[in-house]
């Protein structure tokens, strides 16, 4: 079955500091879905790739989706304690259902 | 979303006993989802819904049933509890026309002694 990947597990930066979390998936992809958990909370959405290639950006938050519809990749640039949770990307093929990458676990230190 | 609930929030139960979980959902979603959390590991699919009629299974559906008791109602149980149960649980929603995006309840954090 379609698998997704995520890198990765977890990482610890010190605010102001860049963070990435990349994505693969074993097929190609319909789109690409990004969530967040606040430590506590439930995942909630943040945005979705649908194009080859596509960049789309959310204040300090740029999204990417690779040009084979395979990939993707989240960046917070100068993170702040704020950034704090788990960042989960979901990738869908055709009719089937969300298929959730294990997630990447952000720490931020002020 | 507080479109979407859950109850109980929080359960502890013991090996053995049969336990029902419930989702109600505001946001006149047809479809609807249960899925299990563990740390480390994602969120994994346990059973889907995509109207009243029509129950699938997910990756992890073993040990799991659900009903569709209407298109607000979603409920999952837990037939005979054993420990590695113990989880969190998360109810979603998802309109068909938005391509997926799922509306997650707040959880139920599950103990199974």
């Amino acid at each position: 079955g379609q698998q997704v990947m995520q890198i990765p597990q977890y990482q610890h930066v010190q605010e102001g500091e860049d963070f990435t979390t990349y994505c693969n998936s074993s097929t190609t992809l319909s789109n690409i879905q990004w969530y967040k958990q606040r430590p506590g909370g439930h995942p909630v959405f943040l945005i979705q790739l649908v194009k080859s290639g596509e960049v789309k950006k959310q204040k300090r938050l740029t999204f990417q989706f690779g040009e084979a519809k395979k990939n993707s990749s989240l960046h917070i640039t100068a993170t702040q304690t704020t950034d704090v949770g788990t960042y989960f990307c979901a990738g869908i093929t055709g009719y089937s259902t969300l298929t959730f990458g294990k997630g990447t676990m952000l720490l931020v230190s002020p | 979303d507080a479109d979407v609930t859950q109850t109980p929030r929080n359960r502890i139960t013991k090996t053995g006993k049969r336990i029902m979980l419930e989702c109600s959902q505001t946001k006149g979603h047809d479809r609807m989802y249960w899925y299990r959390q563990d740390p480390g590991l994602g969120l994994q699919l346990i059973y889907y819904s995509f109207d009243v009629k029509d129950i699938n299974k997910g990756e992890i559906s073993d040990g799991y049933s659900v009903s569709r008791q209407a298109q607000a109602k979603f409920s999952l149980s837990l037939e005979s509890a054993i420990p590695n149960q113990t989880a969190l649980y998360f109810c979603a929603t998802s309109d068909w026309g938005d391509q997926e995006t799922q509306y997650f309840g707040p959880g139920t954090r599950l103990l199974v002694l």
